[in-house]
This record gives C-alpha cells, sequence and structure tokens, in this order.
C-alpha cells in the first residue's frame, strides 16, 4: 500500500515533442505529489507538486494531471529539450509526516 | 538563500568502520529528512527530524541512526558497515513536517564500502 509504481522506465523523445511519464498510488491517504528532476551528480530538485483536490497545475513547460478516482497521476513535458535530459522521480506523501515515497525514476532522453 | 549542505561529497570505508555524514538545511528550515539512493532500491526514506526529535523512521536497521541539533543541522551515522551500505544518502530540508512542505535536496554523500 506503500508504493508509487513509475512507468515507463525509460523514454527518449525528439526535441520538440512531449514526454509523458506516468505514476499510480495505492494508499489513498496520500495528499501530497511532488515530481523531482535529477542530473548525474547531483541530488533530486523539485519541478513541480500537485494535491488531489486538484486535476490538473502547469507550471511553464510542465503539466502535472491527476486523476484521483484512478489513483493515477502524470507529468507531462511540453516542448521538450535537450537540456531536460535526466532522470524523474514522482513521489507521495501523507499527512503531517514529510516521508517521501518514491517511484522507481524514468530516465528521459531528448534527442537533439 | 543558500540550498541544503552535504559533507562530505565522498567518502570511502571498509566493512565494519562507522562514518558520519552531515547536512545544513536552507536557512529557516527547521525539518530535516534523510534518503538512501542506490541504483537497485531507488530513493527510500530513513529518517525525519524536527526540533531535535526523530518524527519518523523507515525501514532500515538500527545501524542506521541520527539526531538533529538546535541549529536544525542534522547528522546521519553508520555504523558496522556492510558492503551493501554503498549507495547516495541525500538529506532534504523543509520549512516544517508535514505533507503541505516541499522538501528541497541537497546534492548528497556518495558513500563506497570496500
Amino acid at each position: 500500500q506503500q508504493q508509487v509504481k513509475q512507468s515507463p522506465q525509460s523514454l527518449i523523445v525528439q526535441k520538440g515533442g512531449i514526454s509523458i511519464i506516468n505514476c499510480a498510488y495505492e494508499n489513498t491517504a496520500f495528499d501530497y505529489f511532488p515530481w523531482y528532476q535529477q542530473f548525474p551528480g547531483k541530488g533530486p530538485a523539485l519541478l513541480i507538486a500537485i494535491r488531489p483536490d486538484v486535476s490538473e497545475k502547469k507550471e511553464g513547460r510542465f503539466t502535472i494531471s491527476f486523476n484521483k478516482s484512478a489513483k493515477q497521476f502524470s507529468l507531462h513535458i511540453m516542448d521538450s529539450q535537450p537540456g531536460d535530459s535526466a532522470t524523474y522521480f514522482c513521489a507521495a506523501s501523507r499527512g503531517n509526516t514529510g516521508k517521501l515515497i518514491f517511484g522507481q525514476g524514468t530516465t528521459l532522453q531528448v534527442k537533439p | 538563500k543558500a540550498g541544503v549542505t552535504q559533507t562530505p561529497r565522498y567518502l570511502i570505508k571498509t566493512r565494519g568502520q562507522q562514518v558520519t555524514l552531515s547536512c545544513s538545511p536552507i536557512s529557516g528550515h527547521r525539518s530535516v529528512s534523510w534518503y538512501q539512493q542506490t541504483p537497485g532500491q531507488g530513493l527510500q526514506f530513513l529518517f525525519e527530524y524536527f526540533s531535535e526529535t526523530q518524527r519518523n523512521k523507515g525501514n532500515f536497521p538500527g545501524r542506521f541512526s541520527g539526531r538533529q541539533f538546535s541549529n536544525s543541522r542534522s547528522e546521519m551515522n553508520v555504523s558496522t558497515l556492510e558492503l551493501g551500505d554503498s549507495a547516495l544518502y541525500l538529506c532534504a530540508s523543509s520549512p516544517d513536517p508535514g505533507s503541505n512542505q516541499p522538501q528541497h535536496f541537497g546534492d548528497g554523500t556518495r558513500l563506497s564500502i570496500l
């Protein structure tokens, strides 16, 4: 019940295309869903986050779509750029704890 | 504002030794969490500290411990090191505990066990 399942494991997209990464969760008590971006040799950087009372949130080229009934959420990267090539992690947490449960990560390669 | 600072960046130890890793949170952040990152297990929660008290602990053996100081800085300690402890150890800070508080990560300490 504590798992967050992320897919695909790896993704190759052409420059200018849309990158889509999906996550699914079991625990309906989760109430915070962030996405992190990690470059080699660096720690994860917070990209964007959403709460279950919102179905979509957009920040620049990054959009989270949230489907509460399906217990799924996804990250869309519009107009993908080679500089977006990184590993992306979805995560979830609940209540008064900062404990983040992470997905297994998606390695994105954007080809020029 | 300076980000989360972790020291040292790299460490090489041998089996059976112990190690202490340090984390300085973003100024004004009072909550610190630690995570272990490995290729096989991904990112796993170790523990969370707030006001010098451990609030949550992940599913790790007692060899893994931590503490937080009155200035919110935190340390984690691993005793009797095993080969499987080789990992990137990440510290994250947030203003306060709770799931409505975004966590910001440092660049980690890369621990290698020989």
